[in-house]
């Protein structure tokens, strides 16, 4: 069965705190995304990985194929950074499958 | 450059009418790809065109269906609404099948 999981499912942080969200899938995907959902529902892409690490700004992402993990980092937290982190899992099958989110909340 | 617009915003309809929400994409993204998000059931899969063709459909009943025009705009349909329909509908567009997303505001659908 295609499946996602991803925790914590709630993370609070004081700013400048290092935060780091775990996603586990599992075999046949073809890709990984990581998106962010601010309240509202607006939801904004930040990464697809295939394999290795990709870094935006604070954000960075990385997936190891052999452990069907992926990991998505924030250093240096800030409070904008608060929202709720959605992996999700291209299947081979084509399919995306959503893990459950990661609310996140970063205090001044 | 415009990003990808879903219109209406909001809507509120009655058990057993019908709905048509509308997604028109980044210019250029000739996919599209629809989802439902509810609290207890988070992000689920609806449906995905490539090119005015049906390329992946999710575990929804056949009350949902959807379509893409010749100008990659998609419009999806929900016949016989339910109270369990209401939800957050998005959709998003891409240039690839397997591309990276950009996700439109969404429709939020109250079913009464």
């Amino acid at each position: 069965k295609n499946e996602v999981e991803q925790s914590p499912q709630n993370l609070t942080a004081q700013e400048g705190e290092f935060i780091t969200i775990n996603c586990s899938y599992s075999v046949g995907i073809s890709a990984l995304h990581w998106l962010q959902q601010h309240p509202g529902g607006g939801i904004v892409s930040l990464f697809m990985l295939s394999s290795g690490k990709k870094k935006h700004g604070r954000l960075i992402a990385t997936i190891n194929i052999q452990e069907k993990h992926s990991s998505l980092h924030i250093t240096a937290s800030h409070p904008r950074d608060s929202a709720v982190y959605i992996c999700a899992a291209r299947y081979n099958t084509d399919k995306l499958i959503f893990g459950t989110g990661t609310r996140l909340q970063v205090f001044p | 450059k415009a990003g990808v617009t879903q219109t209406p915003r909001y809507l509120i309809k009655t058990r057993g009418q019908q709905v048509t929400l509308s997604c028109s994409p980044i210019s250029g993204h000739r996919s599209v790809s629809w989802y439902q998000q509810t609290p207890g059931q988070g992000l689920q899969f609806l449906f995905e065109y490539f090119s005015e063709t049906q390329r992946n459909k999710g575990n929804f009943p056949g009350r949902f269906s959807g379509r893409q025009f010749s100008n990659s705009r998609s419009e999806m349909n929900v016949s016989t609404l339910e109270l369990g329909d209401s939800a957050l509908y998005l959709c998003a567009s891409s240039q690839r099948t397997e591309g990276g997303y950009t996700f439109g505001s969404g429709t939020r659908l109250t079913v009464v």
